[in-house]
């Protein structure tokens, strides 16, 4: 079965601090990549997606992604983090082999301390 | 636009009770799906359906039954439920596949004793 791997559990940043977030997928042939976001007491929501072309994804809130095929990575950056940033961050995939349902790996908590 | 809501927030059960969980949106979307999130496993997929009349099992459909009578209402139903099914659950729509914007309902945390 297809699966999403989400490497860090928690981060702790100070402000101001660059972030990445870790995500890799297994093979499952055509993919489509995402990075959801859910802030404390706001409903989950998109912050950037990948479906081709350039691999250097462009979001919102200054997030950026890469996506690296050889590695089957999706990892997610912002160069200077805010306290606003503090949320659980969530990759997904659909796979085609799995009829493009979505999957998603188990979320990374970020904790940005002012 | 509402956009997703969910009924109700929280909501405690003993084993063996049933209950549905409403779900509903204003965007005339086709594509709506029900997760649920538990620690350390990320979001997982109980069932979805890709317009009115049409449902399909996810990864987890077990305990579980949906139908889609409308495009706006998709409710999750809890047949018998057990302390596994303790979890939170999201609604989300989507325009027309799972490869659209999912947008989410703001959860249902379920606790069964």
């Amino acid at each position: 079965a297809q699966s999403v791997s989400q490497h860090n559990h928690h981060v702790i940043l100070s402000e101001a601090a660059s972030l990445e977030l870790g995500c890799n997928y297994s093979y499952g042939g055509t993919v489509n990549l995402f990075w959801y976001v859910q802030y404390p007491g706001q409903h989950l929501q998109l912050l950037l997606k990948y479906f081709s072309g350039d691999p250097l994804v462009k979001g919102i809130k200054g997030f950026e992604a890469e996506f690296i095929k050889s590695k089957f990575s999706f990892n997610l950056r912002k160069p200077s983090v805010q306290w606003s940033d503090t949320a659980e961050y969530f990759c997904a995939v659909t796979f085609r082999s799995n009829d493009y349902k979505l999957s998603f790996g188990a979320g990374t908590t970020v904790t940005v301390r002012a | 636009n509402a956009g997703v809501t969910q009924t109700p927030k929280f909501q405690v059960l003993k084993t063996g009770q049933s209950m549905t969980l409403q779900c509903a949106q204003d965007m005339n979307h086709e594509y709506m799906s029900w997760y649920r999130q538990d620690p350390g496993m990320g979001l997982r997929l109980i069932h979805y359906s890709v317009g009115a009349g049409i449902t399909d099992q996810g990864e987890v459909p077990n305990g579980y039954n949906v139908s889609r009578s409308t495009t706006e209402d998709f409710p999750l139903r809890l047949l018998s439920a057990a302390p596994s099914q303790t979890s939170v659950y999201f609604c989300a729509s989507s325009y027309s596949d799972p490869t659209d914007t999912q947008y989410f309902g703001p959860g249902t945390r379920l606790t069964v004793l």
